[in-house]
C-alpha cells in the first residue's frame, strides 16, 4: 500500500502480558517515528529512528518499552509487562528524510490497545 | 507548562462560516508549524504546514503564523459538515536531540453544523 500501515489494528491483552505493535513505513522513507495517544489528548513522542538506528529514545515512558527497526524499514514496539496506565492508541509515522525540519509525517491508522 | 496550547473547545460553526482555531507554542526556538486533522478512530492526516511569519493559504485552509508573540491559527473559510473533526496544532523545534519530534497539543474539536 501507499501509506503506514500498522498491525493490529485493536489488542486487547490483560495486564502483565506483552504485546508486539508493527509498523510498516512508506517505502523508501528514512525516518520512522512512535507515538502514544491517551484519549481526547493529542500525539505524545515516544521514539525516533533513522534508518535502522534509533536516535531519540527519551519519550519512552519505562524500561518496559522497547523499540526496534532491525533492517531500516519495518519496526516494532514491543510492551512487556502491561500496565492499565498503557491503554492507548499508538500511532506509527514516517518520514521521506532525516529528521530535520521541513519534513512533514504521515501517519499509520495505529493499534488501538487496552489492557483489562 | 505545555508545549503546545490549544483551546480544546468543542468549537461549533455553521456551514458556509470562517472557523477560526489557535495554538500557541513555549519554545521561542521551534521552527517548523504543522495542521493536522483527526477524525475519530482515524489517524492525523496533514493539511497545513508553515514555516515563516505571515500567511499562507490553501484552498479553503489559511495558516498564519506569528514567531513573535509565539502563535500559529488556522482559518477554514466556507466551513463545511466534513471538516468536523478534531485538529491538531504540531510543532517542530529542529534542535539537537530533539530533532524531528513533534509536539502536539490536545486538539480543537471542531462541528460544523448544516
Amino acid at each position: 500500500g501507499a501509506g503506514v500501515s500498522q498491525s493490529p489494528r485493536y489488542k486487547v491483552a490483560k495486564r502483565g502480558q506483552d504485546v508486539a505493535l508493527r509498523c510498516d513505513p512508506i517505502s523508501g522513507h528514512v525516518s520512522l517515528f512512535w507515538y502514544q495517544q491517551a484519549l481526547g489528548q493529542g500525539p505524545e513522542f515516544l521514539t525516533y529512528f533513522q534508518n535502522e538506528a534509533q536516535l531519540d529514545k527519551s519519550g519512552l515512558p519505562s524500561d518496559r518499552f522497547f523499540a526496534e527497526r532491525p533492517e531500516g524499514s519495518v519496526s516494532t514496539l514491543k510492551i512487556q509487562r502491561t500496565q492499565q496506565e498503557d491503554s492507548a492508541v499508538y500511532l506509527c509515522a514516517s518520514s521521506p528524510r532525516t529528521g530535520g525540519n521541513n519534513q512533514p509525517q504521515h501517519f499509520g491508522d495505529g493499534t488501538r490497545l487496552s489492557i483489562l | 507548562q505545555k508545549e503546545v496550547e490549544q483551546n480544546s473547545g468543542p468549537l461549533s460553526v455553521p456551514e458556509g462560516a470562517i472557523a477560526s482555531l489557535n495554538c500557541t507554542y513555549s519554545d521561542r526556538v521551534s521552527q517548523s508549524f504543522f495542521w493536522y486533522r483527526q477524525y475519530s478512530g482515524k489517524s492525523p492526516e496533514l493539511i497545513m504546514s508553515i514555516y515563516s511569519n505571515g500567511d499562507k493559504e490553501d484552498g479553503r485552509f489559511t495558516a498564519q503564523l506569528n514567531k513573535a508573540s509565539q502563535y500559529v491559527s488556522l482559518l477554514i473559510r466556507d466551513s463545511q459538515p466534513s471538516d468536523s473533526a478534531t485538529y491538531l496544532c504540531a510543532v517542530n523545534k529542529n534542535r539537537g536531540s530533539t530533532l524531528g519530534r513533534l509536539y502536539f497539543g490536545r486538539g480543537t474539536q471542531l462541528t460544523v453544523w448544516p
